[in-house]
């Protein structure tokens, strides 16, 4: 079975807060870890996707880091905006081609 | 290039009918998969291919079945409706190491 945790579950804050969640996964048999921006009534969006232990990667305001070794993967936001307010997803991907997600963190970015 | 397309985008089962969702892409994908949205649950892979012929499980693959006969087209079979198969399903469609491209999902529920 393979487990991806995120945390926290949801998040509030005001604008522009900087923010940071975490993703959990195995750190056997990994291949890649996606991140996907997802706002109610669309569909995920995404991000980044990592490949190699250490990777960051950068969006405008956005940004990732990855740990392979130990499993985890943090996403920053710099400087939060209403505009950021979304479920944000991470997926682990493992070499048969199987992408599981986590259950999301809720961001709620007040004016 | 129309992306991942998914048909129908809402539907009303009774329990015990069955029915197809439609899932076609045209960007040439090798990898499709179809997820169920649960609430605080983020998204559960169902079914996914890595390419014509080929299909496997994924997390909660029970009361559903997939054919994937051709790179385009990725369908997912409800045989008998329940109501916990009550979601929304999304299709989406990539390639090794790169981003998914999602369809725009399909709300259904089944009473």
């Amino acid at each position: 079975i393979l487990n991806v945790e995120q945390s926290p579950q949801s998040l509030h804050v005001q604008e522009g807060d900087s923010t940071n969640f975490t993703c959990s996964f195995p750190s056997s048999n990994f291949y890649a870890l996606h991140w996907y921006r997802w706002e109610t009534a669309k569909s995920p969006e995404a991000l980044f996707v990592m490949t190699l232990n250490g990777d960051e990667k950068k969006k405008g305001q956005i940004s990732a880091t990855l740990n392979t070794k130990e499993g985890y993967s943090y996403l920053y936001i710099k400087g939060s905006q209403p505009e950021d307010s979304a479920t944000y997803l991470c997926a682990f991907y493992n070499q048969g081609g199987k992408l599981i997600f986590g259950q999301g963190t809720e961001l709620s970015v007040k004016p | 290039n129309a992306g991942v397309t998914q048909t129908p985008k809402f539907r009303i089962l009774k329990i015990g009918q069955s029915m197809t969702l439609q899932c076609t892409q045209d960007m040439n994908h090798n990898y499709m998969y179809w997820y169920r949205q649960d609430p605080g649950m983020g998204l559960k892979l169902i079914y996914y291919s890595v390419g014509a012929g080929i299909t496997d499980k994924g997390e909660v693959p029970n009361g559903y079945n997939v054919s994937r006969s051709t790179t385009e087209d990725f369908p997912l079979r409800l045989e008998l409706a329940a109501p916990s198969q009550t979601s929304v399903y999304f299709c989406a469609g990539g390639r090794a190491n790169e981003k998914l491209f999602f369809g725009s999902g399909t709300q259904l529920s089944v009473l």
